[in-house]
This record gives structure tokens, C-alpha cells and sequence, in this order.
């Protein structure tokens, strides 16, 4: 069954470096999301990605943050100056065509995850 | 508040008995989608419903748009059922829609 990968799993970075976390989505999905989750807290949404574009992001999600689909395959954020409080899992997920009909399947697809360390 | 909220927050439960996870939106959804998040953090989707109920071995998830409702149960529990359970809202934003995720319930079974 296709599923969407992530790398690393886990990076530990000192605080104001750049990192990027990879993605690879599932081949025929259209639409991708990176989430994160403070460990302890609750599953946030950062941002939606569709046709080569941001469609929405969060409050989250400021200038420090950056997403882009580099070639046909993988789907990356990247955190520009890392701070202490970016430590986190972040997920990415990825979807086909949107269509709503008595619960059909077209959920978000999640990846495992990469923990992100920031010390 | 939260706009998704989930109860219990914790619950352990003794090896076959029922369990009933809740989970109250004040958002307008498309679909809900039942989450299942193990230990290492990875999530496993259970269930996306935008309406009546859905079953799966010894799982069903039922889902009461006008009260903004929907219930997690668990048939005969296990231990290896042990995870946190979420709920998801799913909420159409420009052209996709994006989850408001609940809290999470934390599930122990009990041999």
C-alpha cells in the first residue's frame, strides 16, 4: 500500500540554524500539509499546498517557515533560523482531489513523522 | 475553548470491555476523521465520516452532525488498542480543507 515517507526521523539542530524536513507524498496525491505537534500539546495545522502554492497557512507558519515541492517527488519545509519552541514532530500529509460524499475516501494520508531537537 | 474537544482525557479500562471516546466540534466540518497516534508518534487513520456510522472489526465510529457529535467505540478492548485516540475536524479552506485536531484521549488496557 503507497504511503508518504519522511527523513530523518529524527534531527537535532542548534538553535538559529536552517533545517529542512522531507517529504515524499504519495504519488498521485495533489494536495500536501505539513503539521507539527509540541510534544504533550495537540496536533497544530501549519500549512495546505497546492499547484506549486501555498492555498492556506497558519499563524504559525511565519516568515521563518518555508515549504516547497522541488521536483515531482518530495515535499519540504524548511525552518530558516530555528528557535528552542520549533522542537516538535512535525507530520506531513498529503491528499487527492477534495470531494466530500457520505464519508468517502479521501482523508489525509500522514506521514511517520520527524522529531525535530533544538538546543 | 477549543474547537474540538475530546472526553475522556485519560481512561483505562480492564481487558474486554467497552470503551466510548467523545468528541464535540463548534466548527462547521466536512468530515471528521478518527486518529490513532502510537508511543513513537506516528497517526493511523481509523475512520473519516461525514455522516451516519462506520464499522471496522472491533472498531465503529458514529458521527451526529446536528448535535456536532461523534463517538469512538471500541468492541471487547485489548491491550494493544493502548494509544491515543484523536479526533480530527476537517475544515474547508481555499480549494482543501485543513484538520482542527482534538486533544487526544490516552487509552491504557489492562490485561
Amino acid at each position: 500500500e503507497p504511503e508518504v515517507t519522511q527523513t530523518p526521523s529524527h534531527q537535532v539542530t542548534q538553535m538559529g540554524q536552517e533545517v529542512i524536513l522531507r517529504c515524499v507524498p504519495i504519488s498521485n496525491h495533489l494536495y500536501f500539509y505539513w503539521y507539527r505537534q509540541i510534544l504533550g500539546q495537540k496536533v497544530e495545522f501549519l500549512v495546505s499546498f497546492y499547484n506549486n502554492e501555498i492555498s492556506e497557512k497558519s499563524e504559525i507558519f511565519d516568515d521563518q517557515f518555508s515549504v516547497e515541492r522541488p521536483d515531482g517527488s518530495n515535499f519540504t519545509l524548511k525552518i530558516r533560523s530555528t528557535k528552542l519552541e520549533d522542537s516538535a514532530m512535525y507530520f506531513c500529509a498529503s491528499n487527492t482531489r477534495i470531494v466530500f460524499s457520505g464519508g468517502a475516501s479521501n482523508e489525509q494520508y500522514f506521514g511517520p513523522g520527524t522529531r525535530l531537537t533544538v538546543t | 475553548k477549543n474547537e474540538v474537544e475530546q472526553s475522556p482525557q485519560n481512561l483505562t479500562a480492564q481487558e474486554g470491555e467497552f470503551i466510548t471516546i467523545n468528541c464535540s466540534y463548534s466548527v462547521g466540518i466536512s468530515a471528521l476523521h478518527w486518529l490513532q497516534q502510537h508511543p513513537g508518534g506516528g497517526i493511523v487513520s481509523l475512520f473519516m465520516l461525514s455522516s451516519g456510522k462506520k464499522k471496522h472489526g472491533r472498531l465503529i465510529a458514529t458521527i451526529n452532525i446536528q448535535e456536532k457529535h461523534s463517538s469512538l467505540h471500541i468492541t471487547a478492548s485489548h491491550p494493544r488498542d493502548s494509544a491515543v485516540y484523536i479526533c480530527a475536524a476537517a475544515v474547508v479552506i481555499s480549494g482543501t480543507y485543513k484538520y482542527i485536531f482534538g486533544t487526544g484521549t490516552r487509552l491504557k488496557v489492562l490485561a
